[in-house]
């Protein structure tokens, strides 16, 4: 199984303001997903991010918003641009399959808007 | 699109006793993989179970059971001799290998709660 950290853990922002959210994995992985868990609700998958090309994003989330990068295969940002109340939500990094298809998750970034 | 329904937004049992979870899902494909996911209040979301389409057998992990019914598209999720440990919300998830690049589709959640 792989181990993932997220950066930060939580924090309060000012509506108009951007976060960016750190995600290391301890391993090299091809794929890693973001997905939002908003206050009581599941989780929705944001985008899908290769590294070495671009994020693929889910119907109603776009690349403005929330940019991602993959530099290499154990790391990944994701942005949360021009926030607003409705942003808050616990943001989670993934990563891609192994043999069993399994993702594994990282604790999860809990973002307050202001 | 694949959907997943979770029909019971929260489920009390007995410490000791056994609980089921229902889940339901909607597809097309013929292969693919059902999860259950925990997530306690810490947040981390822990794997319980899984179980590949492509296997009639029922998937077991220790008291952690499914009933997976393939032509009924149910995957249900048994709990037994349920622990104060177990209190979490549960997630069931889809996912299909096929394409390479799905994330995982999730239900709502059942938020269990454990009667001491």
């Amino acid at each position: 199984s792989a181990v993932i950290s997220q950066k930060p853990s939580r924090d309060i922002c000012q509506r108009g303001t951007s976060l960016t959210i750190q995600c290391q994995v301890d391993s090299q992985v091809t794929m890693m997903f973001w997905y939002r868990q908003q206050p009581g609700q599941s989780l929705t998958l944001i985008a899908t991010a290769n590294q070495g090309s671009e994020a693929t994003y889910e119907s109603g989330f776009v690349i403005d918003k929330f940019p991602i990068s993959r530099p290499n295969l154990t790391f990944s940002t994701l942005t949360v641009s021009n926030m607003s109340p409705e942003d808050s939500s616990i943001y989670l990094c993934s990563t891609g399959r192994d043999r069993y298809n399994e993702q594994f998750f990282g604790p999860g970034t809990r973002l307050t808007v202001l | 699109a694949q959907t997943v329904t979770q029909s019971q937004p929260e489920m009390s049992v007995q410490e000791a006793e056994t609980v089921t979870l229902s889940c339901t899902y909607d597809t097309s494909e013929s292969d693919y993989y059902l999860f259950w996911y925990k997530q306690p209040p810490s947040r981390q979301m822990i794997l319980v179970i899984r179980q590949e389409a492509y296997k009639q057998q029922n998937a077991t992990e220790n008291r952690f059971s499914v009933n997976f019914q393939k032509a009924a598209k149910s995957f249900s999720l048994k709990i037994s001799d349920s622990q104060l440990g177990d209190a979490a919300m549960y997630f069931c998830a889809y996912t299909s290998p096929l394409g390479g690049a799905d994330g995982l589709t999730f239900g709502k959640g059942t938020h269990l709660i454990i009667q001491p």
